[in-house]
């Protein structure tokens, strides 16, 4: 029978090309915001973090982007290779009681890159 | 490798049964959480524990348990399985209590499937 599940965006990109993938938070009280990969068959990866009182972070390859007005947060890879093919999550955190150290997810992005 | 562990890698048992999935936190990490990924929910969180002690609940059903030992390690117990309790089940740990900016590193996860 037909399977229905999570359809996740895509993002299909040549090797060498820069990626950019983006994620539509929900609270604006969020204060902490991660990137996680997720390749098949394995558990998410830290990749990147960024706090709320910052807009931009760079890491290895990677940049997070941070826009608190419209509740968005991008990431940017460069120079993308083979390698970086996975499916892409954003976490935020808002550390509030009850809710302390929990992290929302949103849906992911399948990133696939092509020689 | 995140340094965190997941036992079983695989589970298979019928509806009705009982199961238990373990995890072992990165060495000096107090905190963990469970986190269970299914196709049409995405990544939800569970449950936290942080040093022994129940540090925040999500969307954990009342068949559901889960518990740390002195030693750090924790465990999940899921009872009267339901067909629809099939997904991966991850457990991530992170340093202290899960405060804003904390980040939680995941492991390899435990696929389960009920029949």
């Amino acid at each position: 029978g037909e399977s229905v599940g999570l359809h996740l965006p895509t993002l299909s990109v040549q090797e060498g090309d820069n990626s950019i993938i983006n994620c539509a938070y929900s609270n604006s009280a969020s204060d902490y915001f991660i990137w996680y990969k997720q390749e098949s068959g394995k558990g998410p990866q830290f990749i990147i973090d960024i706090r709320s009182n910052m807009d931009k972070r760079q890491g290895q390859r990677v940049t997070v982007l941070l826009n608190k007005t419209v509740k968005h947060l991008s990431l940017q890879i460069a120079a993308t290779q083979p390698g970086d093919s996975a499916v892409y999550f954003c976490a935020e955190n808002f550390s509030r009681g009850s809710t302390l150290g929990r992290l929302y997810f949103g849906r992911g992005t399948q990133l696939t890159v092509w020689p | 490798d995140s340094g965190v562990t997941q036992t079983p890698k695989h589970l298979i048992t019928a509806t009705g049964q009982r199961v238990t999935l373990r995890c072992s936190p990165r060495s000096g990490d107090l905190s963990v959480y469970w986190y269970q990924q299914s196709l049409d929910q995405g990544l939800q969180f569970l449950i936290q524990y942080y040093n022994g002690e129940e540090r925040a609940k999500g969307n954990i059903l009342e068949r559901f348990s889960a518990q740390q030992f002195p030693d750090l390690h924790s465990e999940l117990n899921l009872s009267s399985l339901e067909l629809g309790d099939s997904a991966l089940y991850f457990c991530a740990s992170s340093v202290g209590g899960g405060g804003s900016g904390e980040t939680q590193y995941f492991g390899p996860g435990t696929r389960l499937l009920v029949l």
